[in-house]
């Protein structure tokens, strides 16, 4: 079974362009998960999307969005880059978390440097 | 609000003795609890979690963690450390429906020869 796929693998923009991350969850998963893992602050969370809605977001600023698609795959935007926003940006996937088996399960992560 | 505490940001251990990495959380309701994995440079590894039932959860790769409700405690146990284990490890909690799983800030595990 392939697992959580994340695209790009590395990207690098300059202040106050725009990022886009993509994230493909594991087959039979309604649920997305993103994170943002600046070095030395730990997993801060982001957004939660379950089917095809935002459930819950984390204390970033309007312009951290996102979406998620009828295939469940979703994509983190990030826009009016600024340099503290260079972290490695996880995803993850589960089931719903109506089903009781809502373990999240990650990807390895798309590093974000901004120059 | 939820919370969770790793209280050492660094634990070391000689290779072949037990080791703990110690979690403390805060929830409103029943918890449901995890421990991860991270290799540098990689993405987290799902080791194991907590929804209900027996207190002694046992997870992969040897580990297991054992939840105490009056202590409000997770804390991760192997009874022999390799120095594969040498990693960093977040302990997470979320209460039920769609509250957020909050992680802890992380404690690196050093595993000496």
């Amino acid at each position: 079974e392939a697992g959580v796929t994340q695209s790009p693998t590395h990207l690098i923009k300059t202040r106050g362009q725009q990022a886009t991350l993509r994230c493909s969850p594991i087959s039979g998963h309604t649920s997305v998960y993103w994170y943002q893992q600046a070095l030395g602050l730990g997993l801060q969370f982001l957004l939660w999307y379950d089917e095809g809605e935002e459930r819950n977001r984390g204390n970033f600023p309007p312009r951290f969005s996102g979406r998620q698609f009828p295939n469940y795959s979703s994509e983190l935007n990030v826009n009016a880059l600024e340099l503290e926003d260079s972290a490695l940006y996880l995803c993850a996937s589960s089931h719903g978390p109506g089903a009781g088996t809502d373990t999240q399960y990650f990807g390895p992560g798309t590093r974000l440097t901004v120059l | 609000a939820q919370s969770v505490a790793q209280p050492e940001d660094q634990v070391n251990v000689a290779e072949g003795n037990p080791l703990t990495v110690k979690c403390t959380y805060s929830v409103s309701g029943n918890p449901y609890l995890f421990w991860y994995v991270q290799y540098p440079n990689r993405g987290l590894q799902f080791l194991l979690k907590y929804i209900t039932g027996d207190n002694l959860v046992k997870g992969s790769y040897g580990f297991e963690a054992e939840f105490n409700k009056s202590q409000t405690s997770f804390h991760l146990k192997k009874p022999s450390a390799l120095v594969s284990d040498s990693a960093l490890y977040f302990c997470a909690v979320r209460g039920g429906g769609y509250q957020k799983v909050t992680f802890g800030t992380g404690t690196k595990l050093q595993v000496i020869p």
